[in-house]
């Protein structure tokens, strides 16, 4: 079946620093990737996606490409922040073929940037 | 607050006793999912709902387990006979009927079973 598999945390980074969260997938099919971002005291949210080989996603200065040759979705920013501190998730979701949204997670990576 | 609401926030319970759940999701939202997440795990898929139909199941959904969206609004998940490995947090998410792989989560019922 489809899995995901993360780097394990947690990760500590000083503020400015730059982010890489490995991920790499196996599936069948043509999943769509995800990153999902859990703040402290909150629900897990979308971070970005991208939904085809060689798509970039990006937002709020986080970037991930679709790299189907090496089935990895690495997260990357340029210089973390303090507010950047959360767990994040990659997953996948094969939408092509009626995945209903039905996403398949990794477990999550820890960020904690520091001062 | 217009996100996703969850009730009990956290429940602690013993062996044998049953819980529910109810999770308030999106207003315009079908879809509506169910989660179970282990400590040190991602968040695991164990059903999802279209409107009031329950479309998909996961293996890892028992028959102790029962999930309903009687007017396809808010759900229950309910757990019969609770055991230890139940302990987990129990995550809701919400959609519209769309596949975008969007999901907006709630922020989970946490189940202790002693």
């Amino acid at each position: 079946g489809d899995s995901v598999t993360q780097m394990e945390g947690p990760v500590t980074l000083s503020e400015e620093a730059f982010l890489t969260i490995n991920c790499t997938y196996t599936a069948t099919g043509y999943p769509s990737l995800f990153w999902y971002v859990q703040y402290p005291g909150e629900g897990l949210q979308l971070l970005l996606k991208a939904t085809k080989a060689d798509d970039k996603g990006s937002n709020k200065g986080f970037e991930a490409t679709y790299r189907k040759e090496t089935t990895s979705f690495h997260l990357e920013k340029g210089s973390v922040q303090v507010s950047d501190s959360a767990v994040y998730f990659c997953a996948l979701s094969d939408l092509v073929t009626g995945g209903g949204n039905k996403l398949t997670f990794g477990t999550g990576t820890q960020l904690k940037v520091e001062l | 607050d217009t996100g996703v609401s969850q009730d009990p926030r956290h429940k602690i319970t013993k062996r044998g006793q049953n819980v529910t759940f109810r999770c308030d999701p999106i207003s315009e939202h079908n879809r509506l999912y169910w989660y179970r997440q282990t400590l040190g795990q991602g968040p695991e898929f164990l059903t999802y709902f279209q409107n009031e139909a329950q479309l998909e199941k996961s293996r890892l959904l028992s028959d102790r387990f029962s999930a309903e969206r009687p007017k396809g609004s808010f759900s229950t998940l309910e757990i019969q006979r609770t055991e230890q490995g139940d302990s987990a947090m129990y995550l809701c998410a919400s959609s519209l009927g769309l596949d975008t792989g969007e999901l907006f989560f709630g922020e989970g019922s946490r189940l202790t079973v002693l």
